[in-house]
């Protein structure tokens, strides 16, 4: 079954420094997110992608992040200079199209900011 | 905010038992999604419910929508150890907007 996937699974970083999470939704799909879920909080919403532009975005993702499709391929996050309280989990997600669910997670990526 | 909580937050069962964990929500939905989560693991669809329907089924897996008291319940039937997990209700709302918006979840534990 196709999957969503994202690398790192790990990744640590000092503060202010500029991080980049990747993801390689499913094939076919066409909208793509962004989540977070800190340790032991609920999962939030970052920000939607649909037709190589933002579609949503939350509170969250204030000018310190970005999110790209650079190839046909990939879907990036990217923080620019990273805070202490950025440190969670981040979830890809896609799904296939405009008002069709449900949507597919990775495995995620655990951000740790030192 | 959008999503209730969900109860039990924690729920101990022993295998063989069945599991019902509930979900409330605040405005109106389109649909509601019930996803799954191993420890330090990403999120598994289990089961979408429309808001114009009542109950659904996928193996042994349950879920029920009450749109007139904005709650969801899912119940996971003969559990096996392997059911342990941390369990969410996520929801689409009415509006345009495709982002879930999840509750806090409950961990449910199947000892053997």
């Amino acid at each position: 079954e196709p999957e969503v996937t994202q690398t790192p699974s790990h990744q640590v970083t000092q503060m202010g420094q500029e991080v980049i999470l990747r993801c390689v939704p499913i094939s076919n799909h066409l909208y793509f997110y962004w989540y977070r879920q800190i340790l032991g909080q609920k999962v939030e919403f970052l920000v939607s992608f649909y037709n190589n532009e933002i579609s949503e975005k939350s509170e969250i993702f204030d000018d310190q992040f970005s999110v790209e499709r650079p190839d046909g391929s990939n879907f990036t996050l990217k923080i620019r200079s990273t805070k202490l309280e950025d440190s969670a989990m981040y979830f890809c997600a896609s799904s296939p199209n405009r008002g069709v669910q449900p949507q597919h997670f990775g495995d995620g990526t655990r951000l740790s900011i030192l | 905010s959008q999503q209730g909580e969900e109860d039990p937050q924690a729920l101990s069962i022993q295998e063989g038992e069945n599991a019902t964990m509930n979900c409330s929500y605040k405005t109106s939905i389109n649909n509601l999604q019930w996803y799954r989560q191993n420890s330090g693991r990403g999120l598994v669809h289990l089961i979408l419910i429309r808001s114009n329907e009542r109950e659904k089924h996928s193996g042994r897996l349950r879920v029920t929508l009450d749109t007139s008291k904005k709650s969801s319940s899912l119940l996971i039937t003969a559990s096996r150890a392997a059911d342990t997990a941390s369990y969410f209700c996520a929801t689409t709302f009415q509006g345009g907007s495709e982002k879930l918006v999840f509750g806090k979840g409950t961990k449910l534990t199947v000892n053997p």
